[in-house]
């Protein structure tokens, strides 16, 4: 089946940028997306990109998609002690087809 | 934005009675919902995909006679863990699938945490 592959551990001090790397091997992957899970909570959406898009920014969020190499990271500026989650990178090819996640990276901030 | 609303959020219950999940699309309606189940420091494991008016899709492993599933509305999927014990005890999240407006694909509950004793 499809797989989706994410580094386990992050850690970065308080202040700068954090970046988190998840690649997939669905060619025909046309959704992705990053949410953050905090402890003992839900995911949370954090932003989402299409096949078709390169580049999309939102405040602190940066997200760039190498689609030739299968490659999605998620850039966080400015990382704060709040951003101390575990990440998941998650695609999936159709709109109601289930995602396909990674295993997550926990991010450590260092105050 | 989309919100999914699930309940409860935490519950204990002694071993071999049923625990019902609810996961509600507030202001969207969703064809498609997925439950997950999540096991301490690891990622989302699909248990089934369930449609609104049909039966729910179960993924491999995942029993369909213990974990029962009801779409019986656009917006409310429930999960009923029935004769529940220890070993079903986890993390379990909903997910909702809507578009347009503000919705973009796919929104998570806040989890259930069920402790069986």
């Amino acid at each position: 089946g499809e797989d989706v592959e994410q580094s386990l551990f992050l850690s970065v001090r308080e202040g700068d940028s954090s970046v988190i790397n998840c690649t997939y091997t669905d060619s025909s992957s046309t959704y992705l997306y990053w949410y953050k899970q905090e402890p003992g909570a839900g995911l949370q959406l954090l932003t989402y990109i299409f096949s078709n898009m390169d580049m999309k920014q939102d405040q602190r969020l940066t997200v760039l998609l190498n689609k030739k190499d299968k490659h999605l990271s998620l850039r966080i500026a400015d990382t704060q002690t709040g951003d101390s989650a575990i990440y998941f990178c998650a695609e999936t090819n159709s709109g109601n087809t289930p995602l396909v996640f990674g295993k997550g990276t926990r991010l450590s901030v260092i105050a | 934005g989309a919100v999914v609303s699930q309940h409860p959020s935490r519950v204990i219950c002694k071993s071999g009675t049923s625990v019902k999940i609810e996961c509600r699309s507030l202001d969207f309606q969703a064809t498609t919902m997925f439950w997950y189940r999540q096991f301490p420091k690891q990622s989302l494991m699909l248990m089934a995909t369930s449609n609104e008016g049909s039966k729910a899709t179960y993924e491999q492993g995942v029993e369909k006679d213990k974990f029962l599933i009801n779409h019986a509305s656009l917006t409310l999927s429930t999960l009923t863990v029935t004769s529940a014990h220890p070993e079903d005890s986890s993390f379990y999240i909903c997910s909702a699938a809507g578009w347009g407006g503000d919705n973009y694909g796919y929104t998570f509950g806040s989890g259930t945490r069920l402790t069986v004793v």
